[in-house]
């Protein structure tokens, strides 16, 4: 099954300790990206990835950091995570490099940080 | 003000009842328009995808867009509570970002 799988679905933990979200995809897609969703704010892009090594700030980068050294995975750093990081997380993929080519999103990560 | 709006509801509406979801925006430029569903505990996936004006219909879903306003829309016809869940408009101009909108979540009663 084609899918954009992230780990952990939940996530607890405290200020200042690092972690690392995964996200995997299986549809050999170039374009990777993730996402942080708000009440009231909607989805705002943290970081997307255009190919293996190439990656770039979105519109939220500030504490977050991203590698993408293969073709399938994109991870999620938070080298020093702080309670305004608490949100919902999403990574999604899709086959073109372009806004226009639709997102398939995977089923989201809920981080508190306390 | 932001680039795109989004009614955040919440929207109550009986079974079977027409729902309209709507956006508005404010960059002329934007070409490409797309309606996404999430489901609660899920990741948005694609309902509705439109380029430039005009409407769109797939089964009960009609996207409609309207350029000279800055104005889209989403039309369920004959709503299901299966249809129950945050939608999410998301646009974009040729070789610029997907912007989203806020989402509005509906509920469709029985």
């Amino acid at each position: 099954e084609a899918q954009v799988t992230q780990n952990p679905r939940y996530l607890i933990t405290v200020t200042g300790k690092k972690l690392t979200v995964t996200c995997s995809q299986n549809m050999n897609h170039e374009y990777m990206s993730w996402y942080r969703q708000d009440p009231g704010l909607g989805l705002r892009q943290i970081y997307y990835s255009m190919n293996v090594e190439v990656t770039d700030k979105g519109d939220v980068p500030e504490g977050y950091k991203v590698s993408r050294k293969e073709k399938r995975n994109f991870p999620l750093i938070l080298e020093s995570p702080s309670p305004n990081q608490t949100s919902l997380y999403f990574c999604a993929s899709s086959p073109l490099v372009v806004s226009s080519s639709p997102l398939h999103f995977g089923n989201g990560t809920r981080l508190t940080v306390t | 003000q932001k680039e795109v709006e989004q009614d955040p509801g919440p929207l109550s509406v009986p079974e079977g009842a027409i729902v309209s979801l709507n956006c508005t925006y404010s960059n002329s430029a934007f070409q490409y328009f797309m309606w996404y569903r999430q489901y609660s505990r899920k990741g948005p996936e694609l309902l509705m995808y439109t380029y430039s004006s005009g409407n769109k219909e797939d089964g009960r879903f009609t996207a409609q867009v309207d350029k000279s306003s800055k104005y889209i829309s989403l039309f369920i016809r004959d709503s299901q509570p299966s249809d129950s869940a945050t939608y999410l408009c998301a646009m974009s101009a040729p070789q610029g970002k997907l912007i989203f909108g806020q989402g509005t979540e509906l509920s469709v009663k029985p």
